[in-house]
């Protein structure tokens, strides 16, 4: 079964310092991963996917994550955060056959230390 | 302007009253999905649907039902809600097919239920 895992359920870093991330997902085969990110009262945006393409990913809002197929690591980056980056972020995962099924991580709520 | 729609966005409801969330979409897409958010837990799947009476169970499917009698529409049933079932209920929509342009899922605003 698939599954990810967010080490880490709150993060604070300081204006203009890195983001780092992590989500570590179980599967037996490399799955299609994503990143989703809540504001406030929100509905969830999509980031970034990886669907077995380039292993780094770009995405809006100056992020980026890294697909590791040796470290089963999907970990989401930015080089300086921002006040409006606060948020809470989500990783999941879909198989890439068989089901249509999706799988979300617990979520890590970033804050930004002025 | 592209979006997913849900209705209504906040209900109290009592043990055992059937409710209804609506959820509708107007960009034409296949599938449809429910999830439920709840604190320390995330988002996990209620059901899907792939298109026109094609639903199938996500990881969290019992006390809810669905139907997907048009493309557009969506609806989650509570047919006999329990106060386990409070909790953020989010609808989303996305092309059918897989590859990078597919897999991008919309998600609409929310609905916050709480059942007592």
């Amino acid at each position: 079964a698939q599954s990810v895992t967010q080490l880490g359920s709150h993060v604070s870093v300081s204006e203009g310092a890195l983001v780092l991330l992590r989500c570590n997902y179980s599967s037996s085969v490399p799955p299609y991963l994503f990143w989703y990110v809540q504001y406030p009262n929100q509905g969830l945006q999509l980031l970034l996917k990886y669907t077995s393409a380039a292993t780094l990913v770009k995405g809006i809002n100056g992020f980026e994550a890294e697909f590791k197929k040796s470290e089963t690591s999907f970990h989401l980056t930015k080089p300086s955060a921002h006040m409006r980056d606060a948020a809470e972020y989500f990783c999941a995962v879909r198989a890439t056959s068989g089901t249509y099924k999706y799988i979300f991580g617990t979520g890590t709520r970033l804050k930004v230390l002025a | 302007e592209a979006q997913v729609t849900q209705n209504p966005r906040y209900l109290i409801t009592v043990t055992g009253k059937k409710l209804t969330v609506t959820c509708s979409q107007n960009m034409n897409h296949e599938y449809m999905s429910w999830y439920r958010q709840d604190p320390g837990l995330g988002l996990r799947q209620i059901y899907y649907s792939m298109n026109v009476e094609v639903t199938d169970k996500g990881d969290v499917p019992e006390g809810y039902k669905v139907s997907r009698k048009e493309k557009r529409n969506f609806p989650l049933i509570l047919e006999s809600p329990s106060p386990n079932q409070t909790s953020l209920y989010f609808c989303a929509s996305k092309i059918s097919g897989t590859g990078l342009l597919q897999e991008t899922q919309y998600f609409g605003p929310g609905t916050r239920l709480l059942v007592l």
